[in-house]
This record gives structure tokens, sequence and C-alpha cells, in this order.
């Protein structure tokens, strides 16, 4: 099983500041990765796959980079609809895994 | 557009069974091109898959869980179902029924129901 960790577990940031959200993976998983947005009391959201690809209606100022075992989903300017919790998950592998989140938090 | 939405009871009995529903709207749940699945996730935790289903009826579970797990599918009523057994306290977690393509290596939830919270306790 492919372990997914996570870094920071919390984030404060100032509206308007940029956001990097850090996943690693403990074996390669190329580019099989995908970024979810999870808010209070709501499901997870796909937000990015393959890495760095936006899924639908996901706004431009969220950018995913990386592949192998080391991941970064950067929040460009983070606007207050941004403060939520994001997880990662690795489909390079069943089963599948998620790391344990970042929480995105105002400062 | 394809919905999901989970439903069963929010309270269960420790060492019962845990059961869930999860009702596909908008498509079909015998397409050959995703698999079904449920996740969960323990308060304060990570997000866990749990396993999944295929239309013909085949599964896949996690390692952690297989002993006690059943997941089953009704095509006629476009649902599949969750059978958690022996549960316990460890077993209080939001449930959430999500799909996934079974092309190979695309495999990333989308989309996902609302989630049930389902606590075991006496």
């Amino acid at each position: 099983e492919i372990l997914m960790t996570q870094s920071p577990g919390t984030l404060s940031v100032s509206p308007g500041e940029r956001a990097t959200l850090s996943c690693r993976a403990s074996q390669n998983v190329f580019s099989n990765l995908a970024w979810y947005q999870q808010k209070p009391g709501q499901a997870p959201r796909l937000l990015i796959y393959g890495a760095s690809n936006r899924a639908s209606d996901v706004p431009a100022r969220f950018s995913g980079s990386g592949s192998g075992t080391e991941f970064t989903l950067t929040i460009g300017s983070l606007q207050s609809e941004d403060f939520a919790v994001y997880h990662c998950q690795q489909y390079n592998n069943w089963p599948l895994t998620f790391g344990g989140g970042t929480k995105v938090e105002i400062k | 557009q394809v919905r999901l939405q989970e439903s069963g009871p929010g309270l269960v009995k420790p060492s019962q069974t845990l059961s869930l529903t999860c009702t596909v709207s908008g498509g079909s749940i015998s397409s050959p091109d995703y698999y079904w699945n449920w996740i969960r996730q323990r308060p304060g935790k990570g997000l866990e898959w749990i396993g999944y289903v295929f239309q013909s009826g085949d599964t896949y579970y996690s390692p952690t869980l297989n002993s006690r797990l059943n997941i089953t599918i009704d095509t006629s009523k476009n649902q599949f179902s969750l059978n958690l057994h022996s549960v316990t306290a460890a077993d209080t977690a939001v449930y959430y029924c999500a799909r996934v393509p079974r092309i190979a290596r695309k495999w990333r939830f989308d989309p996902w129901g609302q989630g049930t919270l389902v606590t075991v306790s006496s």
C-alpha cells in the first residue's frame, strides 16, 4: 500500500496571499495524483487530476505540480471560499490511498 | 449529470452490521466504464477507501477491512450497498459513495455522494 503524507497539517494564510501545500508518496506514483477540496459538512470535490490538470469549473488560481513522489498544490491568491481542507490521493496502484489532509485556515 | 446519494441508519450497535445504500441517478450503474466505491472519514481523520463493486458484481476491498466487508450491486434499482460486519466504535465515520472510471490509472473519485454519518454506540 502506498502511504501518502501531507504537510503541513494546518496552514494559516491571510486572504489574498498564496498558499503552498505539499504531498509526498512513499513510492513513485508518476503523475497519477489528484487533489480534492473539502469544505465543512460537504463531500470532497475533485480539484486537480494528473498532478496538474484542473477539473471542470476549477478557478485558474489553483495549480498543481510535481511527479514521482513529491507534489504541490498552490492556491495563487486565497479567496474566502478557498478556506477548506485539501486532500491528495494517489491512483497509480490499488488500494487507492489518501493523505491525511491539510487544513487551510484564515490567519 | 450523475448524482449519488447515501442512505441508511445513523446509529448501529457494537458487534452488529453497518448497512448503507448508495442510489445513483442521472446515469446507469450498469455502465462498464465505472467502479462504484465506498470511502469513509473517521472523526478528525483523513479519507479511507473501503472498496468497490463493478456492474458484474466483482468486488475489490481494502485489505484492512476485507474480512468484515460485503459490497453488492443491484442494477435493477441503480443502487449499490455496503455491509460492514462486527462493527466497533472505531467504525464511527462519515461514509461516502463515489464513482471511479474503470480505465487504468484514471482512478480518481468524481462525483461523490454528500456523505452520511454512522455512529457505532450502544
